[in-house]
């Protein structure tokens, strides 16, 4: 059980262009997932915290009118990263707790490059 | 803020060889800390937790102690095998639970036959 889908596992998309993430929880509804992103060698850094039915809480730094967060149900919540640009370049994976829950679930992530 | 500090990868091991991943933290508060592990094309996988000082968590092998008074979680296992190969992550939740996670930035471990 607990089983995190994230779809794509790899896109590449031209710059201008905007691109959808989606993250799924399979078999249980995740009131909360959370966005991370990775740049090469670096940490996993918290974009965004997602709660079902409500607007997403982004971290500093974080346009959100760059990467729209939508959590319109309790088993999906998706990512657009609008008018890409190659420094959007990234790996982007999600992760899904349940209510109350004490465990993250992990999506496989999502290699974006932006040509 | 809270930030966690890991050894810098690649490492490369042989099988049954000793293991041992560094981690620092600093956190404000009394932070949960955590070890994840990401399988090639895989999501990330807890490994194993501590929530409080002096705890030592344990799993397939691995284990981490919290250690408070040197603000580390290092990952250790006795005898490494080639299905360990992956990239291991330390991480810390100042809640309860593991939410809002701080990361290091990842470890690769490759294991030879």
């Amino acid at each position: 059980g607990a089983v995190v889908s994230q779809h794509p596992s790899w896109v590449i998309c031209k710059s201008g262009t905007s691109v959808k993430i989606e993250c799924r929880s399979l078999d249980f509804q995740a009131t909360t997932m959370f966005w991370y992103r990775q740049f090469p060698k670096q940490s996993l850094m918290l974009m965004a915290t997602s709660n079902e039915g409500s607007k997403a809480t982004y971290e500093q730094g974080v346009e959100k009118d760059k990467f729209l967060i939508n959590h319109a149900s309790l088993t999906l919540s998706t990512l657009t990263v609008t008018s890409a640009h190659p420094e959007d370049s990234s790996f982007y994976i999600c992760s899904a707790v349940r209510y109350r829950g004490t465990e993250a679930f992990f999506g496989q992530g999502t290699r974006l490059t932006v040509v | 803020g809270d930030s966690v500090t890991q050894m810098e990868g690649p490492v490369t091991l042989s099988e049954e060889a000793f293991l041992t991943i560094n981690c620092t933290y600093t956190a404000t508060g009394y932070p949960s800390l955590f070890w994840y592990v990401q399988y090639p094309g895989e999501g990330l996988q807890l490994l194993l937790k501590a929530t409080k000082a002096d705890d030592k968590g344990s799993n397939k092998g691995f284990e981490a102690t919290y250690r408070k008074e040197t603000t580390s979680f290092h990952l250790e296992k006795g005898s490494v095998q080639v299905s360990d190969s992956a990239v291991y992550f330390c991480a810390l939740s100042d809640l309860q639970g593991a939410q809002k996670l701080v990361f290091g930035q990842g470890t690769r471990l490759t294991i030879n036959p």
